[in-house]
C-alpha cells in the first residue's frame, strides 16, 4: 500500500474553505484515493473518493493532479460541526474496508 | 439512511474474561469487517468476512479472537481471554462491494469501547 504524508493538524475559522493535501508519491496505477472523516468516540466516515482530476460531492471536493503523487481535499465553508480527524487512504481496493491503512490524520479544527 | 448497529456501546470486562461484542451490518451488504482502536491511536484493520469466512486478518487478529456470523443479520467478534491491551474502541463495518469500482465504501459502525481491568 502506498504511504501517505498529511499535516498533522490545522485550524481554520468557521466558513473559510479548508484545503487538506496529501502526499502519496508511490500511488500504484490501480490505487484509488479515499478520504475519511472521523469525529471524537465515531467510527470513521467515507467523505469522498477519486482516481484522478476532480471529483465534488455534496460534502467535498477532492483535487487529484496529473501525476497522482498528491491530492487535496477542499471542504466548502467549514461549520464548528466539521472539527474531526481527515484520513487519507490509498489503494486497489477502491473505498472497502479491506486492509484500509489509516494513518495518523489531520486534526482539524474549526473555531469562530 | 442505513447504518451499522453496535452493540453494547461500552463494555467493562476483568481481564481473562470472554468478551463478545456485537454488530449488525447494513442489511444487504456482502463484506463484513472489524477495526479497532486504540486510545489516541490510529485505527486499525482486524478482519474482514465474506461468504462466511474470513477473507483476510491482521498480525493482530490472533488467536484469542474469532469472529462469527451467527444468523442472516448479526456478526460478532469474541476476544476469548482478553488482556488488559485490548482496550480499545471497536469498530464494526460493511460493505457490499470489494473494490469493483469507483465509490465503494465502507460503512463503520459508532463503535464499542472496550475497557479491560
Amino acid at each position: 500500500l502506498a504511504k501517505t504524508t498529511q499535516p498533522i493538524s490545522m485550524d481554520s475559522y468557521e466558513g473559510q474553505e479548508v484545503n487538506i493535501t496529501c502526499s502519496h508519491n508511490n500511488i500504484a496505477t490501480n490505487d484509488y484515493i479515499t478520504w475519511y472523516q472521523q469525529f471524537p468516540s465515531q467510527g470513521p466516515r467515507f467523505i469522498i473518493q477519486g482516481y484522478k482530476t476532480k471529483v465534488t460531492n455534496e460534502v467535498a471536493s477532492l483535487f487529484i493532479p496529473a501525476d497522482r503523487k498528491s491530492s487535496t481535499l477542499s471542504l466548502p465553508r467549514v461549520s464548528l460541526s466539521d472539527t474531526a480527524v481527515y484520513y487519507c487512504l490509498v489503494g486497489a481496493a477502491a473505498g472497502t474496508a479491506s486492509k484500509l491503512t489509516f494513518g495518523t490524520g489531520t486534526r482539524l479544527q474549526v473555531t469562530l | 439512511e442505513p447504518e451499522v448497529t453496535q452493540t453494547p456501546s461500552h463494555q467493562v470486562t476483568q481481564m481473562g474474561q470472554e468478551v463478545i461484542l456485537r454488530c449488525v451490518p447494513i442489511s444487504n451488504h456482502l463484506y463484513f469487517y472489524w477495526y479497532r482502536q486504540i486510545l489516541g491511536q490510529k485505527v486499525e484493520f482486524l478482519v474482514s468476512f465474506y461468504n462466511n469466512e474470513i477473507s483476510e486478518k491482521s498480525e493482530i487478529f490472533d488467536d484469542q479472537f474469532s469472529v462469527e456470523r451467527p444468523d442472516g443479520s448479526n456478526f460478532t467478534l469474541k476476544i476469548r481471554s482478553t488482556k488488559l491491551e485490548d482496550s480499545a474502541m471497536y469498530f464494526c463495518a460493511s460493505s457490499d462491494r470489494r473494490g469493483q469500482g469507483a465509490n465503494t465504501e465502507a460503512f463503520f459502525g459508532q463503535g464499542t469501547r472496550l475497557t479491560v481491568v
